[in-house]
């Protein structure tokens, strides 16, 4: 069975950087776009950007652009995505969403990770 | 880029009533469109794809319609499980997210 499994909570200083991982299991892990999607406390969805895991191709939200850094390791099938200069309003729950078409890069969301809190406070 | 409207942000029903939630994009999508749900703690759970197509699973009472820049999720009879904030989201241009509707029990 398709699972999308986030490393764990993280507490950070405004100014720092995060890396959260995504480790997939079930399914070819080169053959479907990865999302990475933001929820801030009691707040909607916002989404983050993608990246293709075959090729390691990227697409970022305007707002994220140099900003946010979206890899992946294909021996370990994991994406991870690298949020720079956190602020307290970067605090969130970040999730990695799969796409629910082969090779579709825009598309909508089938299997989700379970959400890692990132807290940024002083 | 394209902004989801959602209407109401909150729809207080009982169960066995039928709901009814709108999504209005700010320029057309065509049939690209989606509607999760959430629950409290949980990751969104997809349920209508390309406006009327439902995902694997998802019981007969969600339905989905609409086209262009107006879209409904209908649930025929509220199940208590069925309270949650839903979300559409849009994949005509970019991708975004409608700002959610909370479905509470009245």
């Amino acid at each position: 069975q398709v699972q999308l499994v986030q490393s764990g909570a993280e507490v950070k200083k405004p100014g720092a950087s995060v890396k959260v991982s995504c480790k997939a299991s079930g399914y070819t892990f080169t053959g479907y776009y990865m999302h990475w999607v933001r929820q801030a406390p009691g707040q909607g969805l916002e989404w983050m950007g993608w990246i293709n895991p075959n090729s390691g191709g990227t697409n970022y939200a305007q707002k994220f652009q140099g900003w946010v850094t979206m890899t992946r390791d294909t021996s370990i099938s994991t994406a991870y995505m690298e949020l720079s200069r956190l602020r307290s309003d970067d605090t969130a729950v970040y999730y990695c969403a799969r796409v629910a078409q082969r090779f579709l890069e825009w598309y909508y969301f089938d299997y989700w990770g379970q959400g890692t809190l990132v807290t940024v406070s002083s | 880029e394209i902004v989801l409207t959602q209407s109401p942000a909150t729809l207080s029903l009982s169960p066995g009533e039928r709901a009814t939630l709108s999504c209005r994009a700010s320029q057309s999508v065509s049939s690209y469109l989606a509607w999760y749900q959430q629950k409290p703690g949980q990751a969104p759970r997809l349920l209508i794809y390309d406006a009327s197509n439902r995902a694997t699973g998802i019981p007969a009472r969600f339905s989905g319609s609409g086209s262009g820049t107006d879209f409904t999720l209908t649930i025929s009879s509220l199940e208590p499980e069925d309270f949650a904030v839903y979300y559409c989201q849009q994949r005509s241009n970019w991708l975004t997210f409608g700002q959610g509707t909370k479905l509470e029990i009245k």
